[in-house]
């Protein structure tokens, strides 16, 4: 069955160092999003992507970075971790309809922890 | 801009009875609606959406919502909670032009009592 998959599940790291959270997807679907989840904010978006080569910043994009080289996989790069990314992060995808309708599926989430 | 406000960060009843949760949203341009639920430890899951035509929304376990333009709400309930519906909701809105980007509300989180 078509998935999405986030690597890893869980993540403790220290403040200053360059972590990547995987996402990939196997629906094909050209449009990937990156949330954060914290408490009373709900999840807030960090980055997307429409296709291979797109990306676009959201909400709360001050240092995260994507890059998107090929259809199923989108990763999301903290540069220099810090205890404010300290965050539960969700991946998305949807297809591309083009009216709107189309849903985002969600992965499982990854707890990162900035120590 | 567009923005959700779910009323209510955390709502409690007892087994068997209704369950309301609300949410009201802020677009200037008609908008597309969605409900979605998060389980502990689990990524969220769609319940329903509203699009266009019927303003009355059936999704899964139950759920159904309207859609009331004059009240710019589209507030979630279910007649019967059970236990299994204890879980985290999430409100969000679509605008229909340009990016496909979701805005979430702040979430509800749903306590069933036996």
């Amino acid at each position: 069955d078509a998935e999405i998959t986030q690597s890893p599940r869980h993540k403790i790291t220290e403040t200053g160092r360059q972590v990547t959270l995987a996402c990939h997807q196997t629906w094909n679907h050209n449009n990937m999003f990156w949330y954060r989840q914290d408490l009373g904010h709900g999840l807030r978006l960090i980055h997307y992507s429409y296709g291979v080569q797109d990306t676009n910043k959201g909400e709360v994009s001050d240092g995260y970075s994507v890059s998107r080289s090929n259809t199923e996989d989108l990763p999301l790069t903290l540069e220099s971790a810090a205890s404010s990314q300290t965050s539960v992060y969700f991946c998305a995808s949807s297809v591309a309809s083009g009216g709107g309708t189309d849903t985002q599926y969600f992965g499982p989430g990854t707890r990162l922890t900035v120590l | 801009a567009q923005s959700v406000t779910q009323l209510g960060s955390h709502v409690s009843v007892s087994e068997g009875a209704l369950v309301l949760l609300r949410c009201n949203y802020s677009s200037s341009v008609p908008p597309y609606l969605f409900w979605y639920v998060q389980y502990p430890n689990q990524g969220l899951q769609l319940l329903l959406k509203y699009t266009t035509g019927a303003t009355l929304v059936k999704g899964i376990n139950g759920f159904e919502a309207e859609f009331k333009k004059s009240e710019t709400s589209f507030h979630l309930t279910k007649p019967s909670a059970h236990m299994s519906d204890a879980a985290e909701y999430f409100c969000a809105v679509k605008v229909i032009q340009g990016a496909q980007k979701l805005v979430f509300g702040q979430g509800t989180r749903l306590t069933i009592n036996p």
